[in-house]
């Protein structure tokens, strides 16, 4: 397996533009989560899902990001509009039910840059 | 906020020193996880232990846990340059009643072996 696959590996956009990450998970696992890690707060829970079904939002910051996870191999971060404090790295990771013993199975991440 | 402080924030060793990083945390919990995390790349699971587990080993990590003092440690013995890292703690709490919950990360110990 190739791992859990994001992409672009580097975003630079400006303000007000809208943003999307994409996600593609370990074949059969059954749960997602996306993170965002700046040196400020360090790794954040944004959002995480199970059997493509989004479980608890509470960690996405406002309304202008969202997520969704159309099929079990794809997921979307899309913040919209982009602001400077939304700067941050961006991973996603994926882990089964079965095999949670084993723990996460992160990405590479996305580095967002918003000027 | 985060549930895992890490302590120390940096730690400074030699090649073949033993390294030693706790982990203290706030809430109950099912299992705690430690990651490391390589410059500018994702997380990396390194191992689990559960609540009703005091030790660990696999290889040269020893991970020990005292729940009644909500606390972990990670030792990496004999350690090498290329341990250089951030390792984090992660707990992870019952959700759905599965044993399978979302994970907490602590903000991080950046350790660096000089060879």
């Amino acid at each position: 397996d190739a791992g859990v696959i994001q992409s672009p590996r580097h975003e630079v956009t400006e303000m007000g533009q809208e943003v999307t990450l994409r996600c593609k998970p370990i074949s059969g696992h059954d749960y997602l989560f996306w993170y965002r890690q700046t040196m400020m707060r360090g790794l954040e829970l944004l959002i995480y899902f199970n059997n493509n079904v989004p479980i608890d939002d509470s960690g996405m910051p406002e309304d202008r990001f969202s997520a969704k996870m159309p099929n079990a191999s794809f997921s979307t971060l899309k913040i919209q509009p982009s602001e400077p404090r939304d700067s941050a790295v961006y991973f996603c990771a994926s882990s089964s039910t079965g095999t949670w013993v084993y723990g996460y199975t992160f990405g590479s991440g996305t580095r967002l840059t918003v000027v | 906020s985060q549930q895992g402080e890490e302590d120390p924030q940096a730690l400074s060793i030699q090649e073949g020193e033993n390294a030693t990083m706790n982990c203290s945390y706030k809430t109950s919990i099912n299992n705690l996880q430690w990651y490391r995390q390589n410059s500018g790349r994702g997380l990396v699971h390194l191992i689990l232990i559960r609540s009703n587990e005091r030790e660990k080993h696999s290889g040269r990590l020893r991970v020990t846990l005292d729940t009644s003092k909500k606390s972990s440690s990670l030792l990496i013995t004999a350690s090498r340059a290329a341990d250089t890292a951030s390792y984090f703690c992660a707990t992870g709490t019952n959700a759905g009643g599965t044993s399978y919950g979302k994970l907490t990360f602590g903000q991080g110990t950046i350790l660096t072996v000089h060879p």
